[in-house]
């Protein structure tokens, strides 16, 4: 079965810092992989996708992803973090076939930005 | 939260009684979906439905129901029988094919059950 774990539940970060947010995921064929941005009691907002391709995608707000497939890793990053980034991030994957359009989510991680 | 629509953000309910939650895209999607989201476990899929007149269950069906009468609509029934109803729940949609699967979330819907 496929899964995605976020191993932190909260990263503190600095405003000004990079941040990074973990995600690695398993599965048994190729993964489509998402990142989504939740603020309180909001909808999840899409970030930026990694389907095929370059392994470093760029997606809204500034942010990047690493697509390695060696560590099954999918980590969101930002060079430089702003308060306004502090939000509840969600990892999510799709199989590339057979999974039909279903998602897989992590369980979120609290991102807290600081002056 | 783009072009979906769920009604209402706040709702409360007694124990016992059913309620239906309203979810509404006019992004002219074949796929839509219902998840229900508690602290510290993430989205965990409710249903889906690819396509009108058909639906699926997800990881978390018991106690839930839902129908598919019309593409852009697709409500959710929060049965007697879930045993802990109190959510966040979130209603999402995706167009089904090409390389566009990234899902589009509604607001969601808060529903407390007491």
């Amino acid at each position: 079965a496929q899964s995605v774990a976020q191993p932190e539940d909260q990263v503190n970060v600095a405003e000004g810092n990079p941040l990074t947010v973990k995600c690695t995921y398993s599965v048994s064929g190729n993964p489509y992989l998402f990142w989504y941005v939740q603020y309180p009691n909001r909808g999840l907002q899409f970030l930026l996708k990694y389907i095929t391709g370059d392994n470093l995608v760029k997606g809204s707000y500034g942010f990047e992803a690493e697509f390695n497939k060696s560590q099954t890793s999918f980590h969101l990053k930002k060079p430089s973090a702003l308060v306004s980034d502090s939000a509840l991030y969600f990892c999510a994957v799709r199989l590339l076939t057979g999974g039909g359009n279903k998602l897989t989510f992590g369980t979120g991680t609290q991102l807290k930005v600081e002056l | 939260d783009g072009g979906i629509t769920q009604s209402p953000k706040y709702l409360f309910r007694k124990e016992g009684q059913n309620v239906t939650l309203s979810c509404e895209q006019n992004l002219n999607h074949d796929a839509m979906y219902w998840y229900r989201q508690d602290p510290g476990q993430g989205l965990r899929l409710i249903y889906y439905s690819q396509i009108v007149n058909d639906f699926q269950k997800g990881d978390i069906a018991e106690g839930y129901s839902v129908s598919r009468e019309k593409k852009e609509s697709f409500p959710l029934t929060v049965t007697s029988a879930q045993k802990n109803p109190t959510a966040f729940y979130l209603c999402a949609s995706n167009s089904g094919t090409g390389s566009s699967y990234e899902q589009y979330f509604g607001p969601g819907t808060r529903l407390t059950v007491t």
